[in-house]
């Protein structure tokens, strides 16, 4: 069975940094592409990054190019949000979630349980 | 960007009743949608992809129809489990955005 577990939210001061962790279990890791995807309190699903099985294809939602860095370790079975410069409105629920690639996309198949980021003085 | 757009925001339904959302890409997207139902305090779960594949465990109550720009779920006996939030999301170029939701909740 798929697992992923997120880890690494709490409360930071603006302008602070946070690396949050995705680690998977149940399937092999490094064959998949995977994705950060947030929720700020009461709103929508905002897309925020994706990374290649080999990490060779890296995106962002321009927004956050510059502030965030996604990155994995396949020897850990981990996946990596660096999170800097944090705002008010980065506030949200982070969620890991594993990419199915195909010839009608991708989608996303299996979610981590969400870890909470609170920017606040 | 490509926008997504969901309509409605909301919706009151009833036990057993058809329900239709319909969600509408600012350019063309071929047939890369997905979409996703959400309960409050967990994480989103994929029902359908690629306008109309069923993923795997799905009920069939659900599908999903519609190529280029104009999309739609459909659910077509509501059950109890069905309120919830429900989203789109086009896969065909990053960001892979979602459309803003639709929450389904009971008469």
């Amino acid at each position: 069975e798929v697992h992923l577990v997120e880890s690494g939210g709490g409360l930071v001061k603006p302008g602070g940094s946070l690396r949050l962790s995705c680690a998977a279990s149940g399937f092999t890791f490094d064959t998949f592409g995977m994705n950060w995807v947030r929720q700020a309190p009461g709103k929508g699903l905002e897309w925020v990054s994706s990374i290649s099985s080999s990490s060779r294809y890296i995106y962002y939602t321009d927004s956050l190019k510059g502030r965030f860095t996604i990155s994995r370790d396949n020897a850990k079975n981990t996946l990596y949000l660096q999170m800097n410069s944090l705002r008010a409105e980065d506030t949200a629920v982070y969620f890991c979630a594993r990419i199915v690639s195909g010839a009608w996309g991708e989608f996303l198949d299996s979610w981590g349980q969400g870890t909470l980021v609170t920017v606040s003085s | 960007d490509i926008q997504m757009t969901q309509s409605p925001s909301s919706l009151s339904a009833s036990i057993g009743d058809r329900v239709t959302i319909t969600c509408r890409a600012s350019q063309t997207i071929s047939n890369c949608l997905n979409w996703y139902q959400q309960k409050p305090g967990k994480a989103p779960k994929i029902l359908i992809y690629g306008a109309s594949s069923l993923q795997t465990g799905v009920p069939s109550r659900f599908s999903g129809s519609g190529s280029g720009t104009d999309f739609t779920l459909t659910i077509s006996s509501l059950q109890p489990e069905d309120f919830a939030t429900y989203y789109c999301q086009q896969s065909y170029s990053t960001p892979n955005t979602f459309g803003q939701g639709t929450k389904l909740q009971i008469k």
